[in-house]
């Protein structure tokens, strides 16, 4: 089954600054790639997606690229700003039968 | 409120004792997954629904966990004979097959075995 790998577990970064966090998956047959933001004590919710015939996407400040070949992908932050404080997960999947599976989680601090 | 609701919300229950969970998706999804969170953990996969079928379910788990999905619309995990090691938040998420693929997930039930 699909394993995902997330690094770093915890990122400070000054606001302003970019942060990039990197995830690696197993699942050859994977195509869709999620990012979700789960701030403290509420439920994941989506920040950006990726599928695998795309290999980078932009929404506003954060950014998402997939290399397929080397199975890895990764979120950016730029301009970073202290509501950015969050845990971020990355995941992995073949929408057509498999379930989601989710890394460990990439605790964000942005400090002002 | 048309997003994904759980009960209980909480639930301290005794070493030995079973308890169930119920996740009601939001109405128009035909996928429903439940998945495990502890502190400090990404969300760990423990089954999921299309419509009433249960097409996939976790190597990992325990026998002592089931879930339904009987009339493809809400769904119940339960635990048989819980361990302190059930401890955990159970997060229930529904999705529409073939569009988007966003995961929507409810608030948790969050489960304290003593």
């Amino acid at each position: 089954g699909e394993n995902v790998e997330q690094h770093p577990s915890t990122l400070s970064v000054q606001e302003g600054d970019s942060a990039v966090i990197k995830c690696t998956y197993s699942d050859s047959a994977s195509n869709y790639f999620p990012w979700y933001k789960q701030e403290l004590g509420k439920r994941p919710q989506l920040i950006i997606d990726i599928r695998s015939n795309v290999g980078e996407k932009k929404d506003q400040r954060i950014a998402v690229t997939l290399n397929k070949t080397a199975k890895h992908f990764s979120l950016h932050i730029t301009e970073t700003q202290p509501e950015d404080s969050a845990v971020y997960f990355c995941a992995a999947s073949n929408q057509a039968g498999t379930a989601l599976i989710f890394g460990k989680g990439t605790t964000l601090s942005v400090s002002s | 409120d048309t997003g994904v609701s759980q009960d209980p919300r909480h639930k301290i229950t005794k070493r030995g004792q079973n308890v169930t969970f119920r996740c009601d998706p939001i109405s128009e999804h035909n996928r429903l997954y439940w998945y495990r969170q502890t502190l400090g953990q990404g969300p760990e996969f423990l089954t999921y629904f299309q419509n009433e079928a249960q097409l996939e379910k976790s190597r990992l788990l325990s026998d002592r966990f089931s879930a339904e999905r009987p009339k493809g619309s809400f769904s119940t995990l339960e635990i048989q004979r819980t361990e302190q090691g059930d401890s955990a938040m159970y997060l229930c998420a529904s999705s529409l097959a073939f569009t988007s693929g966003e995961l929507f997930f409810g608030e948790g039930s969050r489960l304290t075995v003593l």
